[in-house]
């Protein structure tokens, strides 16, 4: 039964198209985060949300909108996909939002064409 | 913002080796992690350790929060431990993390 999961593992799509990634955990934690891993393995944060509310937004472009339903999920919307946007998409939790020990999903390659 | 270094960047090692990695940062920090990143992708925690010295089987870690660096150490390494190694510091509600520490573990 995974911790934190991640749907899809990989998306392939074309240049201003619109994608979703989802992510659910089941560990009962109230901080959910999504970090970009970029193609030399450097990992950023982009958002985090404190059950249901968002408490880092980093410098991500507009097109990046997070949303979290309840606080066992936080989905990221990527709209009008540029190259760029090509990486990894990871999705954490942690128990609370002073960053305690943090659980990973599996990732989500994203590969713009 | 925090600054943090890790070296060495690149590491191979024959099975069967110890080596240390090290992750230094620039100011106090609230907390330490480190991360292994397998061949496969996958991002696992291995130590939360803001201070102190840990041990979990093969690996061992050990933080001097005075002297802003933390060490990973791997005994007896096994082509299981090849991955990228990841420290991570928590400072004003952020997680760091370093550029990471490349290890190849050959047989």
């Amino acid at each position: 039964d995974t911790a934190v999961s991640q749907t899809p593992k990989y998306l392939v799509t074309q240049m201003g198209n619109d994608k979703s990634i989802k992510c659910e955990q089941n560990l009962g934690h109230d901080t959910m985060y999504w970090y970009k891993q970029d193609s030399k393995k450097f990992l950023k944060i982009m958002f985090s949300y404190n059950n249901k509310e968002l408490i880092i937004n980093e410098t991500v472009p507009n097109r990046f909108s997070p949303k979290s339903p309840d606080k066992a999920h936080l989905n990221l919307h990527i709209n009008s996909l540029e190259l760029g946007d090509s990486a990894v998409y990871f999705c954490a939790s942690s128990q609370d939002k002073s960053f305690g020990e943090l659980f990973f999903g599996e990732g989500s390659r994203l590969t713009v064409l | 913002g925090i600054q943090v270094e890790q070296s060495p960047p690149d590491l191979i090692l024959q099975e069967g080796a110890n080596s240390t990695l090290r992750c230094n940062f620039s100011d106090s920090v609230n907390n330490l992690q480190w991360f292994h990143q397998n061949p496969w992708g996958q991002l696992i925690n291995l130590f939360y350790i803001p201070s102190g010295t840990k041990q979990n089987g093969r690996l061992s870690a050990t933080t001097v929060a005075t002297e802003r660096y933390s060490l990973l150490y791997i005994s007896s390494s096994q082509t299981t431990d090849s991955g990228v190694y990841f420290c991570a510091v928590e400072k004003w509600g952020k997680l760091q993390f370093g550029a990471g520490t490349q290890v190849v573990v050959t047989p």
